[in-house]
């Protein structure tokens, strides 16, 4: 029983295209998280909803947007792929959000290339 | 900016002795840390944390050490087992907020039979 899904798991795509990717936790958690990790290695967030609330959306392109059809789902839809796009991307959980609960629970990650 | 950084990109140690992994953060407004163990192809998996207030947790091998005047924390796995062998991430909370996790870079830790 996977705690936090992710699919697709590898994603090869042309610049320009739109892509989703998308996003479910069974752990019952509040808070669902968007993660990119870079060639550099580096793990930054990109947006975290609590409860189906946008509560951070970082300095992120317009073109990412995320869509929360409920608590349970956080799915990522990418507009007009660019090469710089090229990543891990990683959905994550928590239990509490905002009220704590400080501990996260990570997908295993989509590699999207984009060519 | 980095506001949380792991200098070691890559630490080896022999099975059976002590792993020490470092970091060390910029941002006095953090006030909880976790260590994060990560395997290929697989998401990042906790392990450890620690309040800003305290300055030792434990549990099991694993001890997590926080020095607040040098900014500075470490992992210790004592004694180290080959499925150790990880990409270690540190990372910080921001207190107040949405209290989002700032990740370090990793540090990748091999363990030698």
């Amino acid at each position: 029983d996977t705690a936090v899904s992710q699919t697709p798991k590898y994603l090869v795509t042309q610049m320009g295209n739109d892509k989703s990717i998308k996003c479910e936790q069974n752990l019952g958690h509040d808070t669902m998280y968007w993660y990119k990790q870079d060639s550099k290695k580096f793990l930054k967030i990109m947006f975290s909803y609590n409860n189906k609330e946008l509560i951070i959306n970082e300095t992120v392109p317009n073109r990412f947007s995320p869509k929360s059809p409920d608590k349970a789902h956080l799915n990522l839809h990418i507009n007009s792929l660019e090469l710089g796009d090229s990543a891990v991307y990683f959905c994550a959980s928590s239990p509490q959000g905002l009220a704590g609960g400080y501990e996260q629970y990570f997908g295993p990650g989509t590699r999207l290339t984009v060519t | 900016d980095q506001q949380v950084k792991q200098n070691s990109p890559s630490l080896s140690v022999q099975e059976g002795r002590i792993s020490i992994l470092n970091c060390d953060y910029t941002n006095s407004m953090f006030d909880y840390f976790l260590w994060y163990k990560k395997y290929p192809a697989e998401g990042p998996t906790f392990l450890i944390s620690i309040s800003s207030i305290k300055d030792k947790n434990e549990d099991g091998r694993f001890t997590v050490f926080l020095n607040k005047s040098a900014k500075h924390l470490s992992l210790h796995i004592v004694p180290s087992q080959p499925g150790d062998s990880a990409v270690y991430f540190c990372a910080a909370r921001e207190k107040g907020g949405a209290q989002k996790l700032v990740f370090g870079q990793g540090t990748r830790l091999t363990i030698n039979p």
